[in-house]
């Protein structure tokens, strides 16, 4: 099956500075998401990005199908950016010709301290 | 802006007692799934359902599982005679498309087997 690969896997910044989380994937892939996973365990959807850019805020990202991986950037981290980034992707055969299910990496756990 | 929801947030259960997990999945979406984390870990596939059927399950997904849209609007997960293993967050998601569409994700239930 398709492997994920997320780096790095811990990263510790102070408040203001920014970052980029990287996701490599080892298949072609009908979709991509980010994910931030707070401290409470909660699992928030941040983008949908099987190809090209995106932003929103702080946040944006960027998947290069291509070449097979994707970043996320966190411009000017504050506390609350805390917490585990997830990339999943989707890439097997369902019945209709997608693929139904999402395979996650092992995350990247971000700490922004004050 | 349309949300999957979960309840519980938390439970906590005696080992062997049946649990279900309950979600809401947004409302023109077709397509439901289960995925589980346990604590530190990758999140995982457990089963996605469409149609009134399990479309696609995962080898975690055994006989003690089981899922059902009793009406509606619900999504349940259900488990017959809880393990200790089987303590984990337990994420329900939709989407309106298979294969190239967005998976929303609800907050979670956190399961405890005592």
């Amino acid at each position: 099956g398709i492997q994920v690969e997320q780096s790095p896997p811990d990263l510790i910044l102070q408040e203001g500075a920014n970052s980029t989380l990287r996701c490599n994937f080892s298949d072609s892939v009908n979709n991509l998401q980010w994910f931030h996973q707070n401290p409470w365990g909660q699992l928030i959807n941040l983008f949908y990005i099987p190809s090209g850019t995106k932003q929103n805020g702080r946040l944006s990202a960027t998947t290069v199908a291509t070449e097979r991986y994707s970043l996320l950037y966190i411009s000017s981290s504050q506390t609350t950016d805390s917490g585990v980034y997830f990339c999943a992707v989707d890439a097997s055969e369902g019945p209709q010709g997608g693929s139904e299910k999402l395979v996650f990496g092992k995350g990247t756990k971000l700490t922004v301290n004050p | 802006e349309p949300e999957v929801t979960q309840t519980p947030s938390h439970q906590v259960t005696q080992m062997g007692q049946e649990v279900i997990l309950r979600c809401v999945p947004i409302s023109n979406h077709l397509y439901f799934y289960w995925y589980r984390q346990i604590l530190g870990q990758k999140v995982e596939f457990l089963v996605s359902f469409y149609n009134n059927e399990i479309s696609e399950k995962s080898e975690i997904f055994d006989d003690q599982f089981s899922v059902e849209r009793p009406d509606g609007s619900n999504f349940t997960l259900k488990i017959r005679s809880t393990k200790l293993e089987d303590s984990a967050m337990y994420f329900c998601a939709s989407s309106w498309l298979v294969g190239t569409g967005e998976l929303f994700f609800g907050e979670g239930s956190r399961l405890t087997v005592l």
